[in-house]
């Protein structure tokens, strides 16, 4: 059972224009929620977070949304740079008990922007 | 270089082989991961120690052996692998801060 999904496996988006990165959960203990970028031969790094309690975030060129309700949170990326051609992993954390630390993540969603 | 050091980058094994992966960090961080990304899967997670206190993923196959000596170190000991446990093996690790998860460069592994 998959509790977290990225269903789009690519994304292509021209220079300048926004990225919209989707990810869907279906835990509703998760209540923290984060993305990493994934260079090839390189591990995951850390983009940006959000917790349960906001609907939004953002950090210079990157806002992540959360809707509760739906499961769903996306990554917009706006204006999106060639150097932003990564692969975005979708992770989430629920608080507390045997769970403490643990992500868990999604497929993962390789965006490519042509310049 | 993120802090956390996998050795080694790749890893060529036989189906009759025995292996370990390398897994160090000095950041200070008292929690320690394997991951395994698999082509077109999700990171899955495979063990993790956190305060000495090991979390095992009970799917994972016994053939999968972690040893954590200290909170620095954490190796992932391998036998008897199959193809299909061809992946990208992922270490982490973190200070408890969900946010200050750092991943390292991973280890390539491929069995034959």
């Amino acid at each position: 059972d998959q509790q977290v999904k990225q269903n789009s496996p690519s994304l292509s988006v021209q220079e300048g224009r926004i990225s919209i990165l989707n990810c869907d959960y279906t835990n509703s203990m998760f209540d923290y929620f984060l993305w990493y970028k994934k260079y090839p031969a390189e591990g995951p790094t850390f983009l940006i977070s959000i917790s349960s309690i906001k609907d939004k975030n953002e950090d210079g060129r990157f806002t992540v949304f959360l809707n509760k309700s739906a499961k769903h949170l996306s990554l917009h990326i706006v204006p999106s740079q060639p150097g932003d051609s990564a692969v975005y992993f979708c992770a989430a954390s629920a608080a507390g008990g045997t769970s403490y630390g643990k992500l868990t993540f999604g497929q993962g969603t390789i965006l490519t922007v042509h310049p | 270089e993120t802090g956390v050091t996998q050795t080694p980058r790749h890893l060529v094994m036989g189906m009759t082989n025995k292996k370990s992966l390398k897994c160090e960090q000095h950041l200070g961080h008292n929690a320690m991961y394997w991951y395994k990304q698999s082509a077109k899967k999700p990171l899955e997670l495979m063990f993790v120690y956190s305060l000495e206190e090991r979390v095992e993923n009970n799917s994972v196959p016994s053939r999968f052996s972690p040893e954590c000596p200290n909170s620095s170190h954490l190796f992932l000991h391998l036998h008897t692998l199959q193809p299909e446990d061809s992946a990208l093996y992922l270490c982490a690790s973190s200070p408890g801060d969900r946010d200050g998860y750092t991943f390292g460069s991973g280890t390539r592994l491929t069995v034959v």
